[in-house]
C-alpha cells in the first residue's frame, strides 16, 4: 500500500509569489491535514480536509489556503509568500480523523522563500 | 498549562535502553497517550499508544501508572537510527485528523 506521497519535494520562491503543495493520502482515507515545521515555532497544524470539507483550521493568516478533491487528494496555497513562510510542510492522512486514530505523514515539502 | 511535559532532550548510547517519560498531570478519564517519532526532515511516525498499565509493540513498549499522570516511552537496545525527536500526545492534543505537538524530546545515541 502506497504511502502519503507529497510533491514537489523542495521549492524555491521569492517574496510575494504564490505557492501549492500538493498531498495525495493514503488509499481510503479521506482525512487530510497539514502542517508547518519550523525550527522555531515547530510543528503547528494548519488545518484538516474530510470529505472535501475543511473541518479544524489552525491559527495561521488567510494567506493560508487550502482545498480537497473527490479522491481525497488535497493540496494547500499560500499567497504573498513572505520570508517566514520558509519551512517544512508536512500532509498527513487518516481514515476518519477520529479521536485518538493514528495518522501517516508524507515526507513534506521543503519550501524556501528568498 | 503545557498538556505535556517531557525533557527537552536526552543522550543515550548504542544497545541501552532508553525511558522517555512524559508527564501529563490533567489527563482526563477518556485520554488515551500517544507517541510519534520523528527524524530530520521526515514527517512524524507514530510509534505507540495506551491507555492504563503496559504496552508493547515491536517498536517499543509504552509504561503508564494506575494514576495515569505520566507515561514512559521505553526503547530497548537502541541504535544510532533510533536518534530523532520523540512526540508525547495526550487527549485534545490527538483529536486524529488535527494533532497538537509539543516541543518533544530529542534523543541522540552515540555509539
Amino acid at each position: 500500500k502506497a504511502g502519503v506521497t507529497q510533491t514537489p519535494r523542495y521549492l524555491i520562491k521569492t517574496r510575494g509569489q504564490q505557492v501549492t503543495l500538493s498531498c495525495s493520502p493514503i488509499s481510503g482515507h479521506r482525512s487530510v491535514s497539514w502542517y508547518q515545521q519550523t525550527p522555531g515555532q515547530g510543528l503547528q497544524f494548519l488545518f484538516e480536509y474530510f470529505s472535501e470539507t475543511q473541518r479544524n483550521k489552525g491559527n495561521f493568516p488567510g494567506r493560508f489556503s487550502g482545498r480537497q478533491f473527490s479522491n481525497s487528494r488535497s493540496e494547500m496555497n499560500v499567497s504573498t509568500l513572505e520570508l517566514g513562510d520558509s519551512a517544512l510542510y508536512l500532509c498527513a492522512s487518516c481514515r476518519q480523523g477520529s479521536q485518538n486514530e493514528k495518522l501517516f505523514f508524507g515526507s513534506g515539502t521543503q519550501l524556501s522563500v528568498l | 498549562l503545557a498538556k505535556t511535559t517531557q525533557p527537552i532532550s536526552m543522550d543515550s548510547y548504542e544497545g541501552q535502553e532508553v525511558n522517555i517519560t512524559c508527564s501529563h498531570n490533567n489527563i482526563a478519564t477518556n485520554d488515551y497517550i500517544t507517541w510519534y517519532q520523528q527524524f530530520p526532515s521526515q514527517g512524524p511516525r507514530f510509534i505507540i499508544q495506551g491507555y492504563k498499565t503496559k504496552v508493547t509493540n515491536e517498536v517499543a513498549s509504552l509504561f503508564i501508572p494506575a494514576d495515569r499522570k505520566s507515561s514512559t516511552l521505553s526503547l530497548p537496545r537502541v541504535s544510532l537510527s533510533d536518534t530523532a525527536v520523540y512526540y508525547c500526545l495526550v487527549g485534545d492534543d490527538n483529536q486524529g485528523g488535527k494533532l497538537i505537538f509539543g516541543q518533544g524530546t530529542e534523543l541522540s545515541v552515540k555509539p
